[in-house]
């Protein structure tokens, strides 16, 4: 039980286009989801924390208007990347939260490798 | 805030050998701590993690970790290496009492070799 998907695992796209990936948790309710953007060699950095059916909280330094989040049901919240750049090409994480919990564990998914060319 | 200290971003230990990963917390409450592995291009999988009851955890893969609130340590071990066990391996802690974000160490990269 507890897992989590992300759609696509990959994407290569060019500059100034935008990118949605859909995270999913699969076999139960997510009423808290994360994205974490994670750089090479590097440990996840949290983007932001969306809640079910209300705004995203994004972290100090992640512009909300490139990085549109949304979650629209209990399964489900997607990342959009707005006219992408070369410098948003990492790897990008999200993980979920069930609605009842008692250690605040999250469930990650297996990450999307975005490339901007 | 919280934060996470993982010393040594990279360890060696040769095939059988102990494996140990350094990795303290800071906070005024005992939290929530975890260890997730991720092999490259992966996400993360969780090995273990530590939720207030036993303080000695055993996690996936003979792997198991202490929590020592004398030393704000939960550093994890396995007694033997194996090559598969060569990956990232991040710890995290979150605050029960604020009930929200994960604080994720550096990461240690783990070689083995043989």
């Amino acid at each position: 039980g507890a897992v989590v998907s992300q759609h696509p695992s990959r994407v290569i796209c060019k500059s100034g286009t935008s990118v949605k990936i859909e995270c999913r948790s699969l076999d139960f309710q997510a009423t808290t989801m994360f994205w974490y953007r994670q750089f090479p060699k590097q440990s996840l950095m949290l983007m932001a924390t969306s809640n079910e059916g209300s705004k995203a909280t994004y972290e100090q330094g992640v512009e909300k208007d490139k990085f549109l989040i949304n979650h629209a049901s209990l399964t489900l919240s997607t990342l959009t990347v707005t006219s992408a750049h070369p410098e948003d090409s990492s790897f990008y994480i999200c993980s979920a939260r069930p609605g009842t919990f008692s250690y605040n564990e999250q469930f990650f998914g297996p990450g999307t490798r975005l490339t901007v060319l | 805030a919280q934060s996470v200290t993982q010393l040594g971003s990279h360890v060696s230990v040769s095939e059988g050998a102990l494996v140990l990963l350094r990795c303290n917390y800071s906070s005024s409450v005992p939290p929530y701590l975890f260890w997730y592995v991720q092999y490259p291009n992966q996400g993360l999988q969780l090995l273990l993690k530590y939720t207030s009851a036993a303080t000695l955890v055993k996690g996936i893969n003979g792997f198991e970790a202490e929590f020592k609130k004398s030393e704000t340590s939960f550093h994890l071990t396995k007694p033997s290496a194996h090559m598969s066990d060569a990956a990232e391996y991040f710890c995290a802690v979150s605050d029960p009492n604020t009930g929200n974000q994960f604080y994720f160490g550096t990461g240690t990269s783990l070689t083995v070799i043989p």
